[in-house]
This record gives C-alpha cells, structure tokens and sequence, in this order.
C-alpha cells in the first residue's frame, strides 16, 4: 500500500516558540493532503485541506494564521503551529490522498506526531 | 450535514469472543472505508467497500456495506488481544472522506 511518512514523531517545545511537522507521500503523488488533529481517546478532527500549489482549505474553528500549511510538492505538506501554547499540545495526523485512488476516496495515514507544549 | 455514528463507543470483550461495531448515516456514501489505530500511530486503512450489500473478509474480520450505501458494519470473530484498538469508519462523497468518532475496542486475555 501507499506509505505516508510523518516527521518528527514527537516533539516536546517551550510555550512561544513554532513548531514544523512535515508529512511525505513516500511512493506516490498527493494533489491533496489534510491535517487531523486528535485528543486522547478521540476520533480524528479535520483541521484542514492542503492542496498542491495553492492555499489551505481551514475547517470551521481552525486559526488559519495559527496552524500554517505549505504544500509546495506533490510529495511534501507541512504544518507549523506558530507561537506554540500548551493547550496546542495534541497527536497532529496527516493522511495523503493517492491519485490513483480518487473514486474510492482512500486516504493513507502518516504516523502521527506528538506535539507537547511545555 | 452528513454524519456517521459509530456504535458501540466502548466494547470491552473476553479473547475469543464475536463482535460487530456498526456505522450508521442517513446519507448515501460513493464509498465506505474501516480504519484502524492503534495507539500513538495512525490509522491504518482494512478496507474500502464501494457497491451495496457488498461483503469483505481480511481474515477474522468481515465487513459488511448496506443495500442503500447508508450503513456498514464490521464483524469480528474469535477476537484477539491483537485486535485492541480503535475502529474508524469512513464515508466517501463527492472527494471528501468523513470520519465516525470511532469505537474503542479491549480485547482482554
């Protein structure tokens, strides 16, 4: 199957300070990405579409100027959360969406990255 | 709105035990997809179900995708401890994929 890869697993970070997390489509080509965020012992809450080329698509309650998304490749989607809080601290997701796969929806997850806000 | 709901939220069960979680909605999906988490991890895709009153089978696990493409569910048999985790489902329509909130599986030895 498709491989989503995540980085970094975890990070732990002050309060202020911005943190990157990059999500990689390893073997196939993604116009479309999106971003999860998850509290424990949750489902998966959308925060937001990353497209290829052109501005994330924020869902309702997402700080756009907060949590930044770049996807600048086929491959590649970032997020950075800007100015860091602890209550920012969460398992942010990223799930790529192959283009041989369009009919059918499917997604490919990434593993995770743990973000702690000190 | 389309929604998903998931049912039961919690399933603690004994190892050796059938189950099935159920997905519900009242709108028609394109497709339906059963993830599963573990963890600390993300989801991992089992299956994707496109054509109503199809049935799908990965070993111990069947699935099951209603008639009408409202529904889905997800049967396991002999349940393992291997199996704990979380079971998403997932409805596809017109490109986007929402998420049900999940139900927590404990398979205990």
């Amino acid at each position: 199957g498709a491989v989503v890869s995540q980085h970094p697993s975890w990070v732990i970070c002050k309060s202020g300070t911005s943190v990157k997390i990059e999500c990689r489509s390893l073997d196939f080509q993604a116009t479309t990405m999106f971003w999860y965020r998850q509290f424990p012992k949750q489902s998966l809450m959308l925060m937001a579409t990353s497209n290829e080329g052109s501005k994330a698509t924020y869902e309702q309650g997402v700080e756009k100027d907060k949590f930044l998304i770049n996807h600048a490749s086929l491959t590649l989607s970032t997020l950075t959360v800007t100015s860091a809080h602890p209550e920012d601290s969460s398992f942010y997701i990223c799930s790529a969406r192959d283009l041989r796969a369009l009919n059918t929806g499917e997604l490919f997850f990434g593993e995770g990255s743990r973000l702690t806000v000190l | 709105t389309q929604l998903l709901e998931q049912s039961p939220q919690f399933l603690s069960i004994q190892e050796g035990e059938n189950l099935t979680v159920y997905c519900n909605s009242s709108s028609v999906f394109s497709s339906l997809q059963w993830y599963r988490q573990e963890p600390g991890e993300g989801p991992v895709l089992l299956v994707t179900v496109v054509t109503g009153g199809e049935v799908k089978k990965l070993k111990r696990l069947t699935f099951q995708f209603g008639d009408a493409r409202k529904d889905s569910s997800l049967h396991i048999t002999a349940a393992q401890t291997g199996d704990t985790g979380l079971y998403l489902c997932a409805g596809g329509s017109q490109g986007n994929l929402i998420f049900g909130k999940g139900t927590k599986l404990s398979v205990k030895p």
